[in-house]
């Protein structure tokens, strides 16, 4: 089955610079990253995603790169604020053509924590 | 309703009790998935429906472990004689379409269960 690994487990920036989050997934059949922020006491909330046939995905200040001859993908957050402050996830899983799903594979999580 | 409702919030059981972990999914959405989240862990997939249909309980740790989803909406996760190990957030997620990787999940807060 997939294996997702996630880097760093816990990630302190100052206010303003930029943080990244990088995962690495083994099943080269995967083909749909997400990424989750979770706050405390609330479930994982979807911040962005990207599917295998592109390899960099921007929405505001948050981006994601996949690099799939690695098996490797990235989350890019710049200018960070106070309230960008939770435990972001990686995940993975493959779809087959019919959209037919599996459920995620997530990585264990990297606590960012925001210096003012 | 607006998002994923998930009742109760908190459940303390004795070892050896049998608990029932309920998810309103947001109306209409046909498909919905269960995941375990043990403490500093990522979530865990358990088990996913479409409809009324269970397509997936290869995630199901045990035969202690049963959910349901009768008439295609609420689900309720069953756990009999509950152990130590089963202690964790359990996460529900809903999703509007069968193409779950096009619209995304939308958790909800969980159900945080300590068997003691």
């Amino acid at each position: 089955g997939e294996n997702v690994e996630q880097h760093p487990s816990t990630l302190s920036v100052q206010e303003g610079d930029s943080a990244v989050i990088k995962c690495t997934y083994s099943d080269s059949a995967s083909n749909y990253f997400p990424w989750y922020k979770q706050e405390l006491g609330k479930g994982p909330q979807l911040i962005i995603d990207i599917r295998s046939n592109v390899g960099e995905k921007k929405d505001q200040r948050i981006a994601v790169t996949l690099n799939k001859t690695a098996k490797h993908f990235s989350l890019h957050i710049t200018e960070t604020q106070p309230e960008d402050s939770a435990v972001y996830f990686c995940a993975a899983a493959e779809f087959d053509s019919g959209g037919g799903a599996d459920g995620l594979t997530f990585g264990k999580g990297t606590h960012l924590i925001i210096q003012p | 309703g607006a998002g994923v409702s998930q009742s109760p919030r908190y459940k303390v059981a004795k070892r050896g009790q049998d608990v029932a972990l309920r998810c309103d999914p947001i109306s209409g959405h046909v498909s919905l998935f269960w995941y375990q989240q043990a403490l500093g862990q990522g979530p865990e997939f358990l088990t996913y429906f479409q409809n009324e249909a269970q397509l997936d309980k290869s995630g199901l740790p045990s035969d202690r472990f049963f959910a349901e989803r009768p008439e295609g909406s609420v689900s309720t996760l069953k756990i009999q004689r509950t152990q130590q190990e089963d202690s964790a957030v359990y996460l529900c997620a809903s999703s509007s379409t069968f193409q779950v990787h096009r619209g995304g999940y939308t958790f909800g807060s969980g159900t945080r269960l300590t068997v003691v």
